[in-house]
């Protein structure tokens, strides 16, 4: 079946080091994948999204590569922030035309002072 | 207020009875979609609208849960003789894509925390 999933459930690092999460997705007829945060109690925020003709996208403080041939997605943060710890899912829409979209389970990045 | 919101934000109910959740999108917004999200895990689609039909059922778990919108605004996520397993955060989410496209950007709500007793 369809499945999106991440490398690493939790990632920790120290403020101001760059953060790297990773992503594996399943379906080759993805052709738009997202980045979300998702704080505690709140629903997921965007963060940048990236289409299947492009390798690179890049936006304030966070890079997303995508690797087709081996269909992996990751997320770069730079200068890591205390307010970026929160839950980071990966999504993709999957083979259908309606927006729906397939979450993968999350990580963690926690972010020490 | 100028983004998605859900109510209530939390709901217990007790297992066998039915439950209505409520999504108010941005104004505007001419696609909703419903996700659950089990503890610890990621997003699970249940529904899409387009204006007030739903060309996307696929993710709804059962026939006790149904879900309508009217007025091309507020939806209604209904789940009937409730389970435990059941129990989640359901977020509701809109876009302003006219024709249920794939690259407008997905607004989320809070989501309302069910727990089934």
């Amino acid at each position: 079946g369809e499945s999106v999933g991440l490398h690493l459930p939790t990632l920790s690092v120290q403020e101001g080091d760059n953060s790297i999460i990773n992503c594996a997705y399943s379906n080759s007829a993805s052709d738009y994948f997202i980045w979300y945060k998702q704080e505690s109690g709140k629903g997921p925020q965007f963060i940048i999204d990236i289409r299947s003709n492009m390798d690179k996208r890049q936006g304030q403080r966070v890079t997303v590569l995508l690797n087709k041939t081996v269909k992996h997605l990751s997320l770069q943060i730079a200068a890591t922030q205390p307010g970026d710890s929160a839950v980071y899912f990966c999504a993709e829409n999957g083979s259908g035309n309606t927006g729906k979209l397939i979450f993968g389970q999350g990580t963690t990045l926690q972010v020490k002072p | 207020g100028a983004g998605v919101s859900q109510s209530p934000s939390n709901k217990v109910t007790e297992k066998g009875k039915d439950v209505e959740l409520r999504c108010d999108p941005i104004s505007g917004h001419t696609a909703l979609y419903w996700y659950r999200q089990r503890l610890g895990q990621g997003l699970e689609f249940l529904i899409y609208f387009q204006g007030n039909s739903a060309p996307d059922k696929s993710g709804l778990p059962s026939d006790r849960f149904s879900a309508e919108r009217t007025g091309e605004s507020v939806s209604t996520l209904t789940i009937q003789r409730t389970q435990q397993e059941d129990s989640a955060v359901y977020l509701c989410a809109s876009s302003s894509s006219t024709s249920g496209g794939p690259y407008n950007e997905q607004f989320f709500g809070p989501g309302t925390r069910l727990t089934v007793l």
